[in-house]
């Protein structure tokens, strides 16, 4: 079956701009979650979305933001960007919210210039 | 909140030789530990896990046990390959409801380097 699918790739964005970033998880997974890493901080959870809702979150400013629809497709949202936020954006899914099974997508790699 | 160390940051064996890869976790809740192995350019792909429930797990060439007294659990590969050349990283989560669910905090990863 499907992996999980994010698009796009990669993305070059200006320092100020915001981004949006798509995830389309395994089919039957109702849970996303997403992790930014950096070759500094490693991987950092940002938040975890089930059915709809989210229900953990990192710690991470305001400026990060999602949404899960109802097919459990997420978006997150990066605004004023800043050249820290360059970085690969990982989403995963997985058949329940616990953190358990995870499968990742290959990320999207966010550079801020 | 919980924090992961993982040792060491590289590791570098010849071809048949067995690599071992330890983490440590703080946080006493944590109850699941699963290790991913992530090639370049690709995400994390989860070889194997334990729950605090079982002190080790095998699939064929790798196994992980845990201690939960001492708080860490360690990564086991025998007769190491080329293919197992990546980065490896363990992970700690809360699956019991607690501020944690749904979380995984991970180690800094350990970069494997196997030698043919």
């Amino acid at each position: 079956k499907a992996g999980v699918t994010q698009t796009p790739r990669y993305l070059i964005k200006t320092r100020g701009q915001q981004v949006t970033l798509s995830c389309s998880p395994i089919s039957g997974h109702r849970s996303v979650s997403w992790y930014q890493q950096t070759p500094g901080q490693g991987l950092q959870f940002l938040f975890e979305y089930f059915s709809e809702t989210q229900r953990n979150k990192g710690n991470f400013p305001g400026r990060f933001s999602g949404r899960q629809f109802s097919n459990s497709r997420s978006e997150m949202n990066v605004s004023t960007l800043e050249l820290g936020d360059s970085a690969l954006y990982l989403c995963a899914s997985s058949l329940e919210f616990s953190g358990y099974g995870y499968t990742f997508g290959s990320g999207t790699r966010l550079t801020v210039v | 909140g919980e924090n992961v160390e993982q040792h060491p940051s590289t590791l570098s064996v010849q071809e048949g030789d067995s690599a071992v890869i330890k983490c440590t976790y703080s946080d006493s809740a944590s109850n699941y530990f699963p290790w991913y192995k992530q090639e370049l350019g690709k995400g994390p792909q989860l070889i194997i896990d334990i729950r605090s429930n079982v002190g080790e797990k095998k699939d064929q060439r790798i196994a992980v046990t845990l201690n939960k007294t001492a708080k860490h659990f360690s990564l086991h590969i025998t007769e190491t390959q080329p293919e197992d050349s990546a980065v490896y990283f363990c992970a700690a989560s809360d699956q019991a409801g607690g501020t944690s669910y749904g979380k995984l905090t991970f180690g800094q990863g350990t970069i494997l380097t196997v030698h043919p």
